[in-house]
């Protein structure tokens, strides 16, 4: 169980256009979903926590007119990166806490690479 | 504020040795701290954590971390490692007043040789 898919797997775009990256928990409700980035052979970067219902919480740094966040429900969270530009290539990881159960675990997605061009 | 450092970018060690993954963290209040494991163009994979108990984790993969308080780390060990424990290995920590909040370290690439 705690299955995180994320589609998709990878990406390439145009500058200028826009890009739309899901996250849903397969076999779980999740109370709260978190996005992050990464760089190559860097950590992981918060951008931002999402709760279903609610506006996303941004990490300081991180622009919300860029990068738009929706928690349509428990299952499913999106991540837009609106207008990108090659600095906006990254591999994106969203991860999920699950409803009701104190694990305090966070269940991570395979990953997004985007890139563009 | 929560934060962890990992103080080496990169452990080398042969087959079979033990291997150990140093992190140490700061917080304010008490720590929930967590070992992941990535492997390329992968997510996180969880490997243990610590919440409260025994000082000793236990997790998946014969990994294991001491949670040490006095010396504020968590390291991580396996007694003898295996040549696809080669990867990268994220300590990271929650305050208990964050949230779900994760601070994470820089990371530590291991490369285990046969």
């Amino acid at each position: 169980g705690a299955v995180v898919s994320q589609h998709p797997s990878w990406v390439i775009c145009k500058s200028g256009t826009s890009v739309k990256i899901e996250c849903r928990s397969l076999d779980f409700q999740a109370t709260t979903m978190f996005w992050y980035r990464q760089f190559p052979k860097q950590s992981l970067m918060l951008m931002a926590t999402s709760n279903e219902g609610s506006k996303a919480t941004y990490e300081q740094g991180v622009e919300k007119d860029k990068f738009l966040i929706n928690h349509a429900s428990l299952t499913l969270s999106t991540l837009t990166v609106t207008s990108a530009h090659p600095e906006d290539s990254s591999f994106y990881i969203c991860s999920a806490a699950r409803l009701g159960l104190a694990t305090h675990e966070q269940y991570f997605g395979p990953g997004t690479r985007l890139t563009v061009t | 504020a929560q934060s962890v450092a990992q103080p080496e970018d990169q452990v080398n060690v042969a087959e079979g040795n033990p291997l150990t993954v140093k992190c140490t963290y700061s917080v304010s209040g008490n720590p929930y701290l967590f070992w992941y494991v990535q492997y390329p163009n992968r997510g996180l994979q969880f490997l243990l954590k610590y919440i409260t108990g025994d000082n000793l984790v236990k997790g998946s993969y014969g990994f294991e971390a001491e949670f040490n308080k006095s010396q504020t780390s968590f390291h991580l060990k396996k007694p003898s490692a295996l040549v696809s424990d080669s990867a990268l290995y994220f300590c990271a920590v929650r305050e208990e007043a964050a949230g779900n909040k994760l601070t994470f370290g820089g990371g530590t690439r291991v490369l285990v040789k046969p």
